[in-house]
């Protein structure tokens, strides 16, 4: 299993350009999710989806989209890009383990916006 | 709300020394806590989780947490540090009502623990 993949793994983009940031998920998990990675502030969820055709938003939403048409991928799209989205972006994917669900997460996409 | 306070931006430890990372939680109901690590240039691996049942939780490489409900701490440990241990560790809480998944999952700011040679 490639587990979950992203990319790119690095990106530049001029203020006001927009792109997608890929991901897929080889494990069938149902859920998976984007979170944005900042110095000093941890993770914070952007949006996840519960299953294909069913996403929501988490708690920094704004300024990104989601789609969830089959269950390995779960593109985030940028749809105008700002400076304050430069940050590294991570996707995980979850499975139901013991009781909880456990995430399993990508290596990530280094983005920058100029 | 939920919330996760992990109090150190960054630990110190040399190697061979036990090593602590602190984390406290804050839930409205039971909660469910988990540990990551993040290496240079890497996603976040899961290392432990506490679920119910015993208190002191075995995970990998060697690492361990202590649940302590009366102090909502949940304190990842390692009685021996290794070099390679050196990475950023989240501590991650969910209230066991809370949805399943990525919704209801809150990470602390995480800490960046140094093991010196």
């Amino acid at each position: 299993n490639a587990g979950v993949t992203q990319t790119p793994k690095f990106q530049v983009l001029k203020t006001g350009q927009s792109m997608t940031l890929q991901c897929a998920q080889d494990m069938n998990h149902e859920y998976m999710s984007w979170y944005r990675q900042d110095p000093g502030m941890g993770l914070r969820l952007i949006h996840y989806s519960v299953g294909a055709g069913i996403t929501d938003q988490g708690e920094v939403p704004n300024g990104y989209n989601v789609s969830r048409s089959t269950t390995e991928d779960f593109p985030l799209r940028l749809l105008s890009a700002a400076p304050s989205q430069t940050s590294v972006y991570f996707c995980a994917s979850s499975r139901l383990t013991g009781g909880s669900y456990e995430q399993y997460f990508g290596p990530g996409t280094r983005l920058t916006v100029t | 709300a939920q919330s996760v306070a992990q109090p150190e931006d960054q630990v110190n430890v040399a190697e061979g020394n036990p090593l602590t990372v602190k984390c406290t939680y804050s839930v409205s109901g039971n909660p469910y806590l988990f540990w990551y690590v993040q290496y240079p240039n890497r996603g976040l691996q899961f290392l432990l989780k506490y679920i119910t049942g015993d208190n002191l939780v075995k995970g990998s490489y060697g690492f361990e947490a202590e649940f302590n409900k009366s102090q909502t701490s949940f304190h990842l440990k390692k009685p021996s540090a290794l070099v390679s241990d050196s990475a950023l560790y989240f501590c991650a809480v969910r209230d066991m009502y809370s949805g399943g998944g990525a919704d209801g999952l809150t990470f602390g700011k995480g800490t960046h623990l140094i093991i010196q040679p």
